[in-house]
């Protein structure tokens, strides 16, 4: 089944505690990305990478990183997490070769930082 | 990439068509229209796409006009299950940016 699966699903974490947060795609997309939701504000997009090696900044990169080291991957690491970190968490990934590749999303990770 | 800007909340009853209408009055050549669907605490899902005129699926119709500054996402005949965010992008290049979409809420 093609998908994109995020682990783990929910986090609880403390301040400064360094985590990751998987994500994994078996649909041999090019692009990948990750997006932090929260109330009110919609989808924000902190990182994406349109392919293996090439990341690049979202609208809201500070405080994370973020790594392409194979295809089918694009972890998402957060250093020193704080408490404006806590959010809900998705990933998703596409084609690249043509503009009208629909996105798929992971069911998302639950972050709480406290 | 173009900005767009949709209703931030609509309310309908059970069985109505409902029309939600995206405005991106800087849209591109190579630009797409894409709709997708979030329930509560779940990802986003890919409804319908166009570029231009109408798009028809299983789900719901997409109109286009010919100047592509605006687009109508049209789903017929809702039921609770509808309720939920819809969002509008248009964009043919990353990075795929989404705004806040449209809190559809479907009454009894």
């Amino acid at each position: 089944e093609a998908q994109v699966t995020q682990n783990p699903r929910y986090l609880i974490t403390v301040t400064g505690k360094k985590l990751t947060v998987t994500c994994s795609q078996n649909m041999n997309h090019e692009y990948m990305s990750w997006y932090r939701q929260d109330p009110g504000l919609g989808l924000r997009q902190i990182y994406y990478s349109m392919n293996v090696e090439v990341t690049d900044k979202g609208d809201v990169p500070e405080g994370y990183k973020v790594s392409r080291k194979e295809k089918r991957n694009f972890p998402l690491i957060l250093e020193s997490p704080s408490p404006n970190q806590t959010s809900l968490y998705f990933c998703a990934s596409s084609f690249m070769d043509r503009g009208n590749s629909p996105l798929h999303f992971g069911n998302g990770t639950r972050l709480t930082v406290t | 990439l173009a900005k767009t800007t949709q209703p931030i909340s609509m309310d309908s009853y059970e069985g109505q068509e409902v029309n939600i209408t995206c405005s991106h009055n800087n849209i591109a050549t190579n630009d797409y229209i894409t709709w997708y669907q979030q329930f509560p605490s779940q990802g986003p899902r890919f409804i319908i796409q166009g570029y231009k005129t109408k798009v028809t699926n299983e789900v719901a119709s997409l109109f286009i006009p010919a100047d592509r500054k605006s687009s109508t996402l049209s789903l017929p005949r809702v039921s609770l299950s509808d309720t939920a965010v819809y969002y509008c992008l248009a964009s043919g290049n990353t990075p795929l940016v989404f705004g806040k979409g449209t809190r559809l809420s479907v009454i009894a």
